[in-house]
């Protein structure tokens, strides 16, 4: 089975910072990484999919970046409303097996 | 507008059963594969299921394989759960989600892209 390693497990930052979080695959995934965006009490929301693309509707401060087995998320300047918890999740293409990340809790400092 | 609707969550005792639907509209239902994800209480999210479009395939975490059984209705829009031989460890919120499809227009069970609300299911005596 794949495990994804997500870090930090929770970090604070100012409004308008950058802020950025990884994801370490236990083995080559490709591309195939997704993040999403959960806010308390709410279902989470799909930010990027396939380790770069932004879905639909989601603001342009929110990036992802990587191959193989190492992926970053970066949300470029802060907002209040980007507090949240925020998850990788790798998926298979030939076995469709979906396993996440532990998540990252994003504070307002 | 896609809208997921799960529904038939409660309090169970250990070793019973409950068995958990999703009506889904605003799209075409029999074109996505479909997915049920839990969360325990302050935790992490855990995929439990997924299943093809025409339901010719079914995929299993470990932890619930053979206790646990992904259906759909093609006809009626839905998407159920049902869950036998219920642990403490089940307590979770179940949410209902949807399979996108890649940026090849392939099928693609592990780009979700819509979510229910979720329904609470809580296994204690």
């Amino acid at each position: 089975d794949i495990q994804m390693t997500q870090s930090p497990s929770s970090l604070s930052a100012s409004v308008g910072d950058r802020v950025t979080i990884t994801c370490q695959a236990s083995q080559d995934i490709s591309n195939y990484l997704n993040w999403y965006q959960q806010k308390p009490g709410k279902a989470p929301k799909l930010l990027i999919y396939d380790a770069s693309n932004l879905e639909t509707g989601v603001p342009s401060r929110f990036s992802g970046s990587g191959f193989g087995t190492d992926f970053t998320f970066t949300i470029s300047s802060l907002q209040p409303e980007d507090i949240a918890t925020y998850f990788c999740q790798q998926y298979d293409d030939l076995l469709p097996e979906i396993t996440f990340g532990g998540g990252t809790k994003v504070e307002i400092k | 507008e896609v809208q997921l609707v799960e529904s038939g969550g409660g309090l169970v005792q250990p070793g019973g059963s409950l068995r958990l639907s999703c009506a889904a509209s605003g799209f075409t239902f029999s074109s996505y594969w479909m997915t049920w994800v839990r969360q325990a209480p302050g935790k992490g999210l855990q995929w439990v299921a997924n299943i093809k479009e025409d339901g010719s395939e079914k995929y299993y975490v470990d932890s619930v394989k053979g206790r646990f059984t992904i259906s759909r209705d093609n006809v009626k829009k839905s998407l159920y759960l049902q869950m036998n031989s219920l642990r403490a460890e089940d307590t979770a919120v179940y949410y209902c989600a949807r399979g996108s499809y890649s940026a090849q227009g392939i099928p693609a069970a592990g780009i979700i892209d819509h979510w229910g609300q979720g329904t609470q299911v809580t296994v204690s005596s």
